[in-house]
């Protein structure tokens, strides 16, 4: 399997466009979570969906953030409108949950910088 | 407030000496906790994974205790190598209730010098 895919690798933008990030997770996986990486913050999880539904969004900033998860092998995260402090690396990671969270298999993040 | 806490300052090591990174946590009552390896630019990468019940893990040159009496993981590198220099970063599996989902620690910075 190719892991985790992630797209863009890299976005930079202007404050108030709308940006789209993509994750591909490994097939067979059915948890799907998004975190967020600033060195100010560490790892901070945004969202996590169990089998496509989201279970937990406890994490996601403010209404300008939202994310879908339409099947079991694409997910989306948007910022609408986007702010310069939303710059950061955007992880996705995937994992077989059984119980527990179980190994997450990451993805090699989005960098967005927001200007 | 629940806090996961790493060593905040870089640790810097002699090669083939034991690196000892901690992971101190409160106001959780995780069951299971998972070290995780970050290169610059990379995402995490899953190195261990200890349960609650278990005190000792190891996976040839890594071994990770875990003392839920403590509120505390440590984290070893046996016989360290330059390779190993790295971001290790603790998560926490807050298994339980309607969710459970893997809350990470800040890292720590490991510089293995030749």
């Amino acid at each position: 399997d190719a892991g985790v895919i992630q797209s863009p690798r890299h976005e930079v933008t202007e404050m108030g466009q709308e940006v789209t990030l993509r994750c591909k997770p490994i097939s067979g996986h059915n948890s799907l979570f998004w975190y967020r990486q600033t060195m100010m913050r560490g790892l901070e999880l945004l969202i996590y969906f169990n089998n496509n539904v989201p279970i937990d969004d406890s994490g996601m900033p403010e209404d300008r953030f939202s994310a879908k998860m339409p099947n079991a092998s694409f997910s989306t995260l948007k910022i609408q409108p986007s702010e310069p402090r939303d710059s950061a690396v955007y992880f996705c990671a995937s994992s077989v949950q059984r119980g527990g969270t179980g190994e997450l298999f990451f993805g090699e993040g989005s960098r967005l910088t927001v200007l | 407030s629940q806090k996961i806490e790493q060593n905040s300052e870089a640790l810097n090591i002699q090669e083939g000496k034991t690196a000892t990174l901690t992971c101190n946590y409160t106001n959780y009552s995780p069951a299971y906790l998972q070290w995780y390896r970050q290169d610059p630019g990379r995402g995490p990468v899953f190195l261990l994974l200890i349960r609650e019940n278990e005190k000792e893990k190891r996976k040839e040159r890594l071994k990770v205790t875990f003392d839920t009496t403590l509120k505390q993981s440590l984290f070893h590198i046996t016989a360290s190598q330059p390779a190993d220099s790295a971001t290790y970063l603790c998560a926490l599996d807050t298994v339980g209730g309607a969710t459970n989902k893997l809350i990470f620690g800040t890292g720590t910075l490991l510089a293995v010098q030749p």
